[in-house]
């Protein structure tokens, strides 16, 4: 059970939108349409922004959104705001009926 | 609505065994959700550690599995988890969370509790 795959750092500038890749495998995010990302301010427990791929909880600004393709999914934020500097997590079931994290992606908003 | 609380030791001596209990408040732990252990390394990211259903089922992370039990207490409204032989690479920020039957995301977390595996 490996970690699935984030780029260790995105940055934009406030007002644009990023995107952060989580790569996994057949097993796990292509596997199953359970992908969801997670944003984490230091010192603080991370926050759930995005579940199924593409669905936000209640709360979560429509910046926010989820899509995949194949073994690989994806978080966009559009309209970047400071407060969006953050880490940034995303986990999927496997099939060996566990969850795996990424590496976690550090967002600067430049 | 539902809040979730660590609690244990912060340091714990090598080859001793991690105890951690989350409590639960503002909602039962016999609905129907999965009570889950997520920890952090300092200045790293999240690793799953596992789950618990009221009912006793359990799901570990196949890494852990020889180390790690969970258990839940009805009566006190918490779940725990056990963590045996543990090492300094067991230093970490402990989380609880809660997960909904049926699905495979977090969205109810507490706040972590820090231990540290030192002699």
């Amino acid at each position: 059970q490996s970690a699935l795959t984030q780029p260790a750092s995105v940055s934009g500038s406030p007002g644009q939108s990023i995107t952060i890749f989580c790569t996994g495998t057949s097993s796990d995010v292509g596997g199953y349409n359970y992908v969801s990302w997670y944003l984490q301010h230091p010192d603080k427990a991370p926050k759930l922004m995005i579940y199924d791929v593409t669905n936000r909880p209640s709360g979560v600004s429509n910046r926010f959104s989820g899509s995949k393709s194949g073994n690989t999914a994806s978080l966009t934020i559009s309209g970047l705001q400071a407060e969006d500097e953050a880490n940034y997590y995303c986990s999927s079931y496997t099939s060996s009926g566990t969850l795996v994290f990424g590496g976690g992606t550090k967002l600067s908003v430049l | 609505q539902v809040q979730l609380q660590e609690s244990g030791p912060g340091l714990v001596k090598p080859s001793e065994t991690l105890s951690l209990t989350c409590a639960v408040s503002g909602g039962s732990i016999n609905s129907s959700n999965w009570w889950s252990w997520v920890r952090q390394p300092p200045g790293k990211g999240l690793e799953w550690i596992g789950e618990i259903y009221p009912s006793g089922n359990t799901n570990y992370k196949p890494s852990l599995k020889s180390r790690v039990s969970m258990s839940v207490d009805r009566s006190k409204n918490q779940f725990s988890l056990k963590l045996t032989s543990v090492t300094a690479a067991d230093t970490a920020v402990y989380y609880c969370a809660r997960a909904s039957v049926g699905s495979f995301y977090m969205d109810v977390w507490g706040k972590g509790t820090t231990v540290t595996v030192s002699s």
